[in-house]
């Protein structure tokens, strides 16, 4: 069992609301990435930092913005939500030898 | 950047029959392919990888099969059970040791009827 953990699990905020959805690992992953998952099952890559104060933008481009002053926490973060962010959001580590292992994620929802 | 088609995206087989999953990957540089099993309102969970110097894996019965000339690989499960049910996705990345961004395929529904 991957130790990834992300909060909260869901979320259902009103439109204009700051939010931050967190992530942790204590695996000591060098790695970590956050995926946007559509209705349609498709995993979207949006963020991704190799190591502290690394961070990089993914393949699909994404209005949060994330952090990463420890090794084992890497939030994103929505200033101002709106109903097109609604969407479940999965965080994911990696020693970068092997495959990623994910957290259970955050479905969000925006009102 | 690499693309990787996945098929099909819906599956339904009988309670004990096969079910394979085929995905293709288009950067030929690609050399690690892991397959994630995703159950409703789970995160992916990786159930086997493989790496491009190897051309099969099996772990009990799932085995995956990698064919790096027409760049395609497979999914196979065999004796197929209910608990099988859940969405797989194939991934390819380059591992180059300083990161390892998977591209992902666009999932397939497995359905295992009783």
């Amino acid at each position: 069992e991957a130790d990834i953990y992300q909060t909260p699990r869901y979320l259902v905020i009103g439109t204009g609301k700051k939010i931050t959805l967190e992530c942790s690992q204590t695996m000591g992953h060098d790695k970590m990435y956050w995926y946007q998952q559509d209705p349609g099952m498709e995993l979207h890559l949006i963020h991704y930092s190799y190591g502290v104060n690394s961070t990089e933008k993914g393949d699909l481009s994404s209005e949060s913005t994330v952090s990463r002053i420890r090794t084992e926490h890497f939030p994103l973060t929505l200033e101002s939500a709106r109903p097109s962010h609604t969407s479940q959001y999965l965080c994911a580590s990696s020693d970068g030898r092997r495959a990623a292992f994910f957290g259970q994620g955050t479905r969000l929802t925006v009102v | 950047g690499e693309n990787v088609e996945q098929h099909p995206s819906t599956l339904s087989v009988q309670e004990g029959d096969s079910a394979v999953i085929k995905c293709t990957y288009s950067d030929s540089a690609s050399n690690y392919f892991p397959w994630y099993k995703q159950e409703l309102g789970k995160g992916p969970q990786l159930i086997i990888d493989i790496r491009s110097n190897v051309g099969e894996k099996k772990d009990q019965r799932i085995a995956v099969t990698l064919n790096k000339t027409a760049k395609h690989f497979s999914l196979h499960i065999t004796e197929t059970q209910p608990e099988d049910s859940a969405v797989y996705f194939c991934a390819a990345s380059l591992l180059t040791g300083g990161g390892n961004k998977l591209t992902f395929g666009t999932g397939t529904q497995l359905k295992v009827e009783l």
